[in-house]
């Protein structure tokens, strides 16, 4: 079974709108990091949250960490045609040297 | 500085066929990880290299091996290959041991095996 579930599978909207992708864990997660890729390409590190609480943001994506530190969300303000792609969210296991990924949220953003 | 890159970018391959991937670190990292990615799926963790020693597996058999060399490139072989071999195959690098250290990954390598 997967040990992050994301949510929305996938995603369509229109240009301009905000959204919001859900990532949750069933353990305390150590550090929780959002990724990015681009349909059959290599991933692009967006942001990384390791406090409860934790708020980030980078120009209009915002990806906060909860208090529990099981479950983080990613928005996006306004979005744009750039935004589209595979939105990943991954966390370490807390011991070894292991790195596990959610199973992606499929984001398109239509003109 | 230069990035993480891969070689090849495409693959085919055969069943039972074996096969060998390729990554360059960053400069100056000295920890790569290797994971694959099957369509439609997050990427599974294989196997991590920090100096040269693997330092951390995940559920992958045998066939999967790696080594890291003392410029810490990297490069997986895969032997007896399955048709659930066919995947894009990641490599990231990251500065230090283990997983917490952000990770900068390559472009992929896409597998294929008819």
């Amino acid at each position: 079974s997967q040990e992050l579930e994301q949510s929305p599978q996938s995603l369509i909207v229109q240009e301009g709108k905000n959204l919001t992708i859900n990532c949750t864990s069933s353990k305390t997660l150590y550090g929780l990091y959002w990724y990015k890729q681009k349909y059959g390409e290599g991933l692009i590190f967006l942001m990384m949250l390791q406090k409860g609480g934790e708020e980030k943001s980078h120009e209009k994506i915002t990806a906060k960490l909860d208090e529990k530190k099981q479950q983080s969300s990613l928005h996006i303000t306004a979005s744009q045609p750039s935004h589209a792609g595979i939105y990943l969210c991954g966390a370490d296991k807390g011991t070894g040297n292991q790195f596990y990924f959610g199973t992606g949220t499929s984001l398109t953003v239509i003109p | 500085e230069t990035g993480v890159t891969q070689s090849p970018t495409h693959l085919i391959k055969t069943r039972g066929q074996q096969v060998t991937l390729r990554c360059s670190s960053q400069s100056g990292h000295n920890t790569v990880s290797w994971y694959q990615q099957a369509l439609g799926q997050g990427p599974q963790f294989i196997f991590q290299y920090y100096r040269e020693e693997e330092n951390g597996r995940g559920n992958f058999p045998p066939r999967f091996s790696g080594l890291q060399f003392p410029n810490y490139s990297s490069e997986l072989n895969v032997n007896a290959l399955e048709l659930d071999d066919s995947a894009l195959y990641l490599c990231a690098s990251s500065g230090g041991q283990g997983a917490r250290n952000e990770q900068f990954f390559g472009p992929g390598t896409r597998l294929t095996v008819l």
